[in-house]
């Protein structure tokens, strides 16, 4: 399995642009994690996904950033404007019921965002 | 919710020392535990799990113990070495609920030649 998959790795833009970034998760989970990573405020859960429906948006830290999942194989993490204190690393994660229902979560390889 | 705390947040040991990792919880409904590892520029990478039904997991040079009782669990690395270098993460989960995953603020281990 290729694992999860992100794009793009690296990403940097001007303060205003709209970033898109890319998630495919790995093939037949069910659960599908976005998370922000900065120094400041470690690993940041932001929304998560549960059969290509968003569960828990509460960590969207505002309305410039937008989640979807149109499919089981894809999901976006927009943001519209960014602005400098957006940069950090994206991750995603993916993860599938395992014996006893606990749910190991494996990350992709993340973005690095620089919003200038 | 869930909070996790993680201590220490940075820790140097000499080659083959041990190092100890802890963290406490605050919901006594957490059942799963895990330990991830990122080394620099990389994704974090689960390296070990406890669930709630056991006391202690171990796998080669690293083991995990549970205090549920005191709401505390520990990862312990044996005769580390320079490649054990990394920051380490803990994480509660409850999987009767929501899935998410509360992360401790993580601890920078560096093994030193």
């Amino acid at each position: 399995d290729a694992g999860v998959i992100q794009s793009p790795r690296h990403e940097v833009t001007e303060m205003g642009q709209e970033v898109t970034l890319r998630c495919k998760p790995i093939s037949g989970h069910d659960y599908l994690f976005w998370y922000r990573q900065t120094m400041m405020r470690g690993l940041e859960l932001l929304i998560y996904f549960n059969n290509n429906v968003p569960i828990d948006d509460s960590g969207m830290p505002e309305d410039r950033f937008s989640a979807k999942m149109p499919n089981a194989s894809f999901s976006t993490l927009k943001i519209q404007p960014s602005e400098p204190r957006d940069s950090a690393v994206y991750f995603c994660a993916s993860s599938l019921a395992g014996p006893g229902n606990f749910y190991e979560q494996y990350f992709g390889p993340g973005t690095r965002l620089t919003v200038t | 919710g869930e909070n996790v705390e993680q201590h220490p947040s940075t820790l140097s040991v000499q080659e083959g020392d041990s190092a100890v990792i802890k963290c406490t919880y605050s919901d006594s409904a957490s059942n799963y535990f895990p330990w991830y590892k990122q080394e620099l520029g990389k994704r974090p990478q689960l390296i070990i799990d406890i669930r709630s039904n056991v006391g202690e997991k171990k796998d080669q040079r690293i083991a995990v113990t549970l205090n549920k009782t005191a709401k505390h669990f520990s990862l312990h690395i044996t005769e580390t070495q320079p490649e054990d270098s990394a920051v380490y993460f803990c994480a509660a989960s409850f999987s009767g609920s929501a899935r998410q995953l509360t992360f401790g603020s993580g601890t920078q281990l560096t093994v030193l030649p």
